[in-house]
């Protein structure tokens, strides 16, 4: 079946715009995330949606950073004001979410965004 | 939070040659320890998870197995081959993942 999509692939943007990520998770999944992935970095957790809530945004940096959920399934995070340090590879899983946390996570392609 | 370490951050091996990769974490509550393979301009792809429950879990030529007591776990992928070239991330957690800084591993023809 369909994995996990993300849209765009590749984003380039001036500092001072806001951009919109988009994640179109496994159909059934209500269970979603989102990551960010620096240059030769490992995964840095963002958010955690289950349906629409997000019970942890811990992970994401600053104010201008939010994401959203509706109808249980698509997410976008938005980034406001962007800076050079965001630019990274903001990477989205989805998973069953069986309500013990261990379900696997499946990750999407990922959204490249530059900020020059 | 969870601290997850990753070693070596490279490695080289021939073809046919086993490879090892070494994980340890910090939080003793992590129950749930995924690996995956990244290519480049890929999305990570799961290869094989492990749950706190066990000690050791085989899928052909991946393996994984866990210490909770010491709080490592390790990949070993045997025969390797050139398609095994890839970067590999282990993660530990429960929903909330924390990553590796990942390993970049070379499989020599």
């Amino acid at each position: 079946g369909a994995g996990v999509s993300q849209s765009p692939s590749n984003k380039v943007t001036e500092k001072g715009k806001d951009v919109e990520l988009r994640c179109d998770p496994i159909s059934g999944h209500t269970a979603l995330y989102w990551y960010r992935q620096s240059l030769g970095q490992g995964l840095e957790f963002l958010i955690y949606f289950q349906g629409n809530s997000a019970p942890d945004k811990s992970g994401l940096p600053s104010d201008r950073f939010s994401a959203e959920r509706t109808g249980g399934s698509v997410s976008t995070l938005t980034i406001q004001r962007t800076q050079q340090e965001d630019s990274a590879v903001y990477l989205c899983a989805s998973s069953l979410g069986n309500g013990q946390g261990t379900d696997t996570q499946y990750f999407g392609p990922g959204t490249r965004l530059t900020v020059l | 939070g969870e601290n997850v370490e990753q070693h070596p951050s490279t490695l080289s091996v021939q073809e046919g040659d086993s490879a090892v990769i070494k994980c340890t974490y910090s939080d003793s509550a992590s129950n749930y320890f995924p690996w995956y393979k990244q290519e480049l301009g890929k999305g990570p792809q799961l290869i094989i998870d492990i749950r706190s429950n066990v000690g050791e879990k085989k899928d052909q030529r991946i393996a994984v197995t866990l210490n909770k007591t010491a709080k490592h776990f390790s990949l070993h992928i045997t025969e390797t081959q050139p398609e095994d070239s890839a970067v590999y991330f282990c993660a530990g957690g429960d929903y909330k993942l924390s990553f590796g800084a990942g390993t970049t591993v070379t499989v020599r023809a």
